[in-house]
């Protein structure tokens, strides 16, 4: 079964840091570019960050560059998000998801960034 | 950067009666490989979301067939032939071509009347 599982999602003061973490199991991960999606609470989804399969490639949104970091782990088929200087228009579900036409998606982790 | 717009970002349906989601592109979504990557996706209440059509009107697997999308350039259309009360959730297209960022549609909300 195709299958992502995202962690490490928690309350983070602004200005905190937190890193995302998304398993991957029953496709070839190292084959595939990876993204994450978030959405804000009541509102629609917008594409975070996106890495190629050798993590040559990275794209992020505008409103996260120089903040957030996507890496990969291919040997642990896991992918990350190192999230610094948190806003609190951060305050998200983040979802990773296959890139290719998105076509598989976790069930998302939430983060709270609130004093 | 390419903005999705869809319409109606409301639709009140009745079970057993169509409906239908207009999403529209700033512009056009035909690739220089010839393809056009607009998918849509439906997230039911408290759930992920889940890609229903891919490439304008490929349905993915277990995906009912009452769901079709067609359209191109800029102009894409969803429809549901017959809505279930199991339809009920948010509707959302995106496009794949121009990239990055990827950008989704703000979404429509379909209910049952």
């Amino acid at each position: 079964e195709v299958q992502l599982v995202e962690s490490g999602g928690g309350l983070v003061q602004p200005g905190g840091s937190l890193r995302l973490s998304c398993a991957a199991s029953g496709f070839t991960f190292n084959s595939s570019w990876m993204s994450w999606v978030r959405q804000a609470p009541g509102k629609g989804l917008e594409w975070v960050a996106n890495i190629k399969q050798d993590g040559s490639e990275k794209y992020y949104v505008d409103s996260v560059k120089g903040r957030f970091t996507i890496s990969r782990d291919n040997a642990k088929n896991s992918l990350y998000l190192q999230m610094n200087s948190l806003r609190a228009e951060d305050t998200a579900m983040y979802y990773c998801a296959r890139t290719k036409g998105m076509d598989v998606w976790g069930q998302g982790t939430t983060v709270t960034v609130s004093s | 950067d390419v903005v999705m717009t869809q319409s109606p970002l409301s639709l009140p349906v009745t079970l057993g009666q169509p409906a239908s989601i207009s999403c529209r592109s700033s512009q056009s979504l035909v690739s220089s490989d010839g393809n056009t990557y607009l998918n849509w996706f439906q997230q039911r209440p408290g759930q992920s979301p889940r890609r229903l059509i891919y490439k304008v009107s490929n349905r993915d697997s277990g995906v009912p067939g009452r769901f079709s999308g067609s359209g191109s350039g800029t102009d894409f259309t969803l429809k549901i032939s017959r809505v279930e009360a199991e339809d009920v959730g948010v509707y959302y297209c995106m496009q794949g071509t121009h990239w990055p960022p990827w950008t989704f549609g703000q979404g429509t909300k379909v209910e049952i009347k």
